[in-house]
């Protein structure tokens, strides 16, 4: 079976340090997603990508969170300095949108960031 | 701004029991849902995906069903198990952002 493969899988690290967070979509799919999730706040949508392009990344604090697709095989998230309140599971998810049709996302394990 | 409800937070239910899971959403201009799993520690899975245009989608002993002018979806699930025990998210793909999420629905099935 196809899967999104995200590393780390945990990450613990003290205030002010820079987190880098990856992804491997599934091969094929064309859209590739940055989710976080806290007790709180639930799922939210921080940026997403299609064909490498980000589309949207107006739900990351654009002052310390970035992300990139170097390649159609690799996304990363980074945040720098991160911050206690950036202690969540952040995931990664891939699809495949074409011809007006949404395929159904799949998701990465995610990674469960502890900021310190 | 899309908002999703999943009612109720937490269900507990003996096995073998049928189920419904709710789901409500304010912009009825949805392109598509999904109800998807999620086991603790793990993300999410995919478990049905209804387009705008469908009523319902059934994947073994799940159904889910659709009414886009009233804002709600059900996740029915029969014959419940103790390997369904997960939490359920509802998902809705609106204009403006490629899904919105309930907070979910932590359901436990008791042997």
């Amino acid at each position: 079976d196809a899967r999104v493969t995200q590393t780390p899988r945990h990450k613990v690290t003290e205030m002010g340090q820079e987190v880098t967070m990856r992804c491997q979509p599934i091969l094929g799919h064309n859209t590739v997603f940055w989710y976080r999730q806290t007790m709180m706040q639930g799922l939210e949508l921080l940026a997403y990508f299609r064909n490498r392009a980000p589309l949207d990344d107006s739900g990351m604090p654009k002052d310390r969170f970035s992300a990139e697709m170097p390649d159609a095989t690799l996304a990363t998230l980074k945040i720098q300095p991160s911050e206690p309140r950036d202690s969540a599971v952040y995931f990664c998810a891939s699809g495949l949108v074409g011809q007006g049709e949404h395929q159904p996302q799949h998701f990465g394990d995610g990674t469960r960031l502890s900021i310190l | 701004k899309q908002e999703v409800t999943q009612i109720p937070a937490a269900l507990s239910v003996p096995e073998g029991e049928n189920l419904v899971l709710n789901c409500s959403f304010t912009d009825s201009a949805i392109y598509n849902l999904q109800w998807f799993r999620q086991d603790p520690g793990k993300g999410l899975t995919s478990l049905l995906l209804i387009q705008s245009s469908q009523r319902e989608q059934t994947s073994g002993r799940l159904n889910a069903s659709l009414d886009k002018s009233s804002g709600r979806s059900t996740l029915y699930i029969a014959a419940s198990q103790p390997g369904d025990s997960a939490t359920y998210l509802c998902a809705v793909h609106s204009g403006n952002t490629p899904l919105v999420f309930g907070k979910g629905t932590r359901l436990s099935v008791i042997a």
